[in-house]
């Protein structure tokens, strides 16, 4: 079984300052892991995932992600928070079938 | 290709009403989801095809909801006798049959039951 956390429902960062956005999984065989965000009254669109291999994956926008096994954790990060950043991001974990499990969510919030 | 498509986007219905929701996936793709996305919560998933063939189905699914994608391609999402609780954003998103790759999703139709 798989299950995903998502550590505080809303962030705030000032543009220009960093984003950190944190996920914690649970998974019963070797994790695939997604981020995809969604602006409002929209569908998702992927970020980026971990499958196999290296680490550290980068995705679109500016964002990555860094695997951690040891931590059972997948946090997404952005160096430098844009206005148009503004939006709902979901972590999610791959079982069988590519069927994913989502976390609640994380609420970004972007301020001058 | 055009990704995922679902119509209509909105829809407002009374309680107690039939509605049908559709979804086109991406033309190579032989996996297609639903998902259901209610108020500040993230996607849960209701049921997949792999081709013609509906393998899957969450017990979020109750015997009012029914899916069906003949011939493998578009596929439908019918609820009978609409609830206020349906209420909710009806995410669709198809993948190929690569094992647990990413999935791609539409733009969702939101359902409102009056």
């Amino acid at each position: 079984a798989q299950s995903v956390t998502q550590l505080g429902s809303h962030v705030s960062v000032s543009e220009g300052a960093l984003v950190l956005l944190r996920c914690n999984y649970s998974s019963s065989v070797p994790p695939y892991l997604f981020w995809y965000v969604q602006y409002p009254n929209q569908g998702l669109q992927l970020l980026l995932k971990y499958t196999t291999g290296a680490t550290l994956v980068k995705g679109i926008n500016g964002f990555e992600a860094e695997f951690k096994k040891s931590e059972t954790s997948f946090h997404l990060t952005k160096p430098s928070a844009h206005m148009s950043d503004a939006a709902e991001y979901f972590c999610a974990v791959a079982g069988t079938a590519s069927k994913l499990t989502f976390g609640t969510g994380t609420r970004l919030q972007v301020t001058l | 290709d055009t990704g995922v498509s679902q119509n209509p986007r909105h829809k407002i219905t009374k309680r107690g009403q039939n509605v049908t929701f559709r979804c086109d996936p991406i033309s190579e793709h032989n996996r297609l989801y639903w998902y259901r996305q209610t108020l500040g919560q993230g996607p849960e998933f209701l049921t997949y095809f792999q081709n013609e063939a509906q393998l899957e189905k969450s017990r979020l699914l109750s015997d009012r909801f029914s899916a069906e994608r003949p011939k493998g391609s578009f596929s439908t999402l019918e609820i009978q006798r609409t609830e206020q609780g349906d209420s909710a954003m009806y995410l669709c998103a198809s993948s190929s049959r690569t094992e647990r790759t990413e999935a791609f999703f539409g733009q969702g139709t939101r359902l409102t039951v009056v």
